[in-house]
């Protein structure tokens, strides 16, 4: 089976533009969550979708917005870019909504550069 | 809210030798602990995690972790270091109310000498 495909896998961009990242969850998955991993830090929760329903939210601003298709492919974008925006974005998928811990399987990420 | 603590950014073994990565967690409610490696240009693969059955979980690649709740820790081992280890490493915390959302550490990058 496919892992988590992501795309694209790199993207340079200019400050004030607006970008669109993409994720397609392993085939039976139902719940998307993206992450974001500024170098040499951790990832950091920015959302979960599941069942096309935003399930979590982390500290991010509202130029963060995310949405999940009916085939449970999602979108991350994000207006405004930032500087400090430049990272590696995760996109992770699994089963359910992650109530007994489940796992969360990683796509290869998309790394963005804010020029 | 719940966090995770990894003491040494950057740990340098020999091949051959103990790996032991270290993490603290703090959370109010019982957690679910996670390890993943993270090798360079690649996503997260995970390595293992705490559910709350066996205290002492093993994982793939010869990994294990041991979950003590008195010491809120969850450190990371492999008794003999190979140089594929060579990797960063990631401590994750979540918790039943929220979902899906994993919280990690800073990372604890693994050097392997040979």
């Amino acid at each position: 089976d496919a892992g988590v495909t992501q795309s694209p896998t790199h993207l340079i961009k200019t400050r004030g533009q607006q970008v669109t990242l993409r994720c397609s969850p392993i085939s039976g998955h139902k719940s998307v969550s993206w992450y974001q991993q500024v170098l040499g830090q951790g990832p950091q929760f920015i959302f979960q979708y599941y069942e096309k329903e935003e399930r979590g939210r982390g500290n991010f601003p509202d130029r963060f917005s995310a949405r999940q298709f009916p085939n449970y492919s999602s979108e991350l974008n994000v207006n405004a870019l930032l500087l400090g925006d430049s990272a590696l974005y995760l996109c992770a998928s699994s089963r359910g909504q992650g109530e007994f811990a489940e796992t969360q399987y990683f796509g290869p990420g998309t790394r963005l550069l804010v020029l | 809210a719940q966090s995770v603590t990894q003491l040494g950014s950057h740990v340098s073994v020999s091949e051959g030798a103990l790996v032991l990565l270290r993490c603290n967690y703090s959370s109010s409610v019982p957690p679910y602990l996670f390890w993943y490696v993270q090798y360079p240009n690649q996503g997260l693969q995970l390595l293992l995690k705490y559910t709350s059955a066996a205290t002492l979980v093993k994982g793939i690649n010869g990994f294990e972790a041991e979950f003590k709740k008195s010491e809120t820790s969850f450190h990371l081992t492999k008794p003999s270091a190979h140089m594929s280890d060579a990797a960063e490493y990631f401590c994750a915390v979540s918790v039943v109310r929220a979902g899906n959302m994993l919280t990690f550490g800073g990372g604890t990058r693994l050097m392997v000498k040979p």
